[in-house]
């Protein structure tokens, strides 16, 4: 069955630190990689994302590292702020198909 | 505002009762999806409708159906034949305009049933 498997379950940082959250894949045909952020009784929204030919993304506070050798890839939060607490889902998908494969979710608070 | 209602929020129903939840888009989607949320699990697909009258099975399909009559709207009937039907459910769409189109998720219904 294809998996992404992703870590920590749960991450406290402190208010101006880097968050880091870690996902790994095992399906080499995976060719989209996109990062989405879920607030408490919200739907997830499409937060960043990256493809496999390039190795890191970077929007604003938020960058994707991608090692495809390795078959992981990562979200970075610089700067955390509290407002950033939430929790952060990976996922995957081949073929443009839409059907996201996601990692088990990142419960993500931002302290003061 | 262009954006996908679901409702109920809550939804409480008695074990061996069929439930429907409700799914609406005015974003001109063609392409819907449902999934469902546990903790600890992330979000596993149901079903997903790619048009109109068309809609294919997903990771965990059993004891769910679906129906897809209007664009608009894709209702997920949770069975009584689901054996574990408590859960966080989001309905999505996205456009197929593109290849990799962004899910666009509602804000979901929590089924309790007892």
């Amino acid at each position: 069955q294809q998996q992404v498997k992703q870590s920590p379950q749960s991450l406290i940082v402190q208010k101006g630190g880097i968050s880091i959250i870690n996902c790994a894949y095992e399906n080499t045909a995976f060719d989209y990689f996109p990062w989405y952020q879920q607030f408490p009784g919200k739907g997830p929204a499409l937060l960043i994302a990256i493809r496999p030919d390039v190795s890191e993304k970077k929007e604003g506070r938020f960058t994707i590292s991608f090692n495809k050798s390795a078959k992981q890839f990562s979200l970075h939060i610089m700067d955390s702020q509290p407002g950033d607490s939430a929790t952060y889902f990976c996922a995957a998908d081949m073929g443009g198909g839409n059907k996201l494969t996601f990692g088990t979710g990142t419960q993500l608070k931002v302290e003061l | 505002d262009g954006g996908i209602t679901q409702s109920p929020k809550y939804l409480f129903r008695k074990e061996g009762q069929n439930v429907t939840l409700s799914c609406e888009q005015n974003l001109n989607h063609d392409a819907m999806y449902w999934y469902r949320q546990d903790p600890g699990q992330g979000l596993r697909l149901i079903y997903y409708s790619q048009i109109v009258n068309d809609f294919q099975k997903g990771d965990i399909a059993e004891g769910y159906s679906v129906s897809r009559e209007k664009k608009e709207s894709f209702p997920l009937t949770v069975t009584s034949a689901q054996k574990n039907p408590t859960a966080f459910y989001l309905c999505a769409s996205s456009s197929q305009t593109g290849i990799n189109s962004p899910l666009h998720f509602g804000n979901g219904t929590r089924l309790t049933v007892t």
